[in-house]
């Protein structure tokens, strides 16, 4: 069992640019959680995906949009990229009912310059 | 919008036991408390959970008080890789926050020798 995965490991974009990272869950889970960690900081919940929606959804800005595949696997996608946009993304992926623990990938890091 | 308060550092002997903090006083209803800890930027990873009782794995012990306010993750023999972040976390049961994880800032943990 691969566990969590993510891809790219690290990222440098330019301001304006547009950025897709990518998240394939642990195998058996259904649902993936996207999180921004800023330098300093716990990490902060962006989106949750189950059954190919959006089903939560933190304090970002439209900005940032995701997908769910049929496969579970996902992205999260970041339009016109601002300086402090630059972040660890973490993808934790889970089963939504029950008290079961969430997976986390070992992150994107990306840098805007 | 986190819903711990952890001291941001502690300090330990290699060999004691560490014993981390955590309030939750506005915990509600069904919302369990999960700990989870975070090595140098790499992926969140999970240590140990639990709603009203104690618990205890391979990993820890977590000590929850009566109301429920506050609990104590507990390493019983603390190693040099235990230094680390450790996060105490409240996860969502309502179904607008189901498996959502309201990170604080955490407490890093330094184990010396």
């Amino acid at each position: 069992d691969a566990g969590v995965t993510q891809s790219p490991t690290h990222l440098i974009k330019t301001r304006g640019q547009q950025v897709t990272l990518r998240c394939s869950p642990k195998s058996g889970h259904d649902t993936v959680s996207w999180y921004q960690q800023a330098l300093g900081q716990g990490p902060q919940f962006i989106f949750q995906y189950y059954e190919e929606e959006e089903r939560q959804r933190g304090n970002f800005p439209d900005r940032f949009s995701g997908h769910q595949f049929p496969n579970y696997s996902s992205e999260l996608n970041v339009n016109a990229l601002l300086l402090g946009d630059s972040a660890l993304y973490l993808c934790a992926s889970s089963l939504l009912a029950g008290s079961t623990e969430a997976f986390f990938g070992q992150g994107t890091r990306l840098t805007v310059v | 919008d986190a819903k711990t308060t952890q001291p941001p550092s502690m300090d330990c002997a290699e060999g004691r036991a560490a014993n981390l903090p955590c309030n939750h006083s506005t915990i509600s209803g069904n919302e369990y408390v999960y700990w989870y800890r975070q090595i140098h930027s790499q992926g969140p990873q999970y240590i140990i959970h639990g709603l009203k009782n104690n618990e205890t794995n391979e990993m820890a012990s977590l000590i929850i008080t009566e109301d429920r306010k506050s609990s104590t993750l507990i390493l019983p023999h603390a190693t040099l890789r235990d230094t680390a972040v450790y996060y105490c976390i409240v996860r969502g049961d309502r179904g607008s926050t189901l498996g959502r994880l309201y990170f604080g800032r955490g407490t890093q943990l330094t184990v010396w020798p």
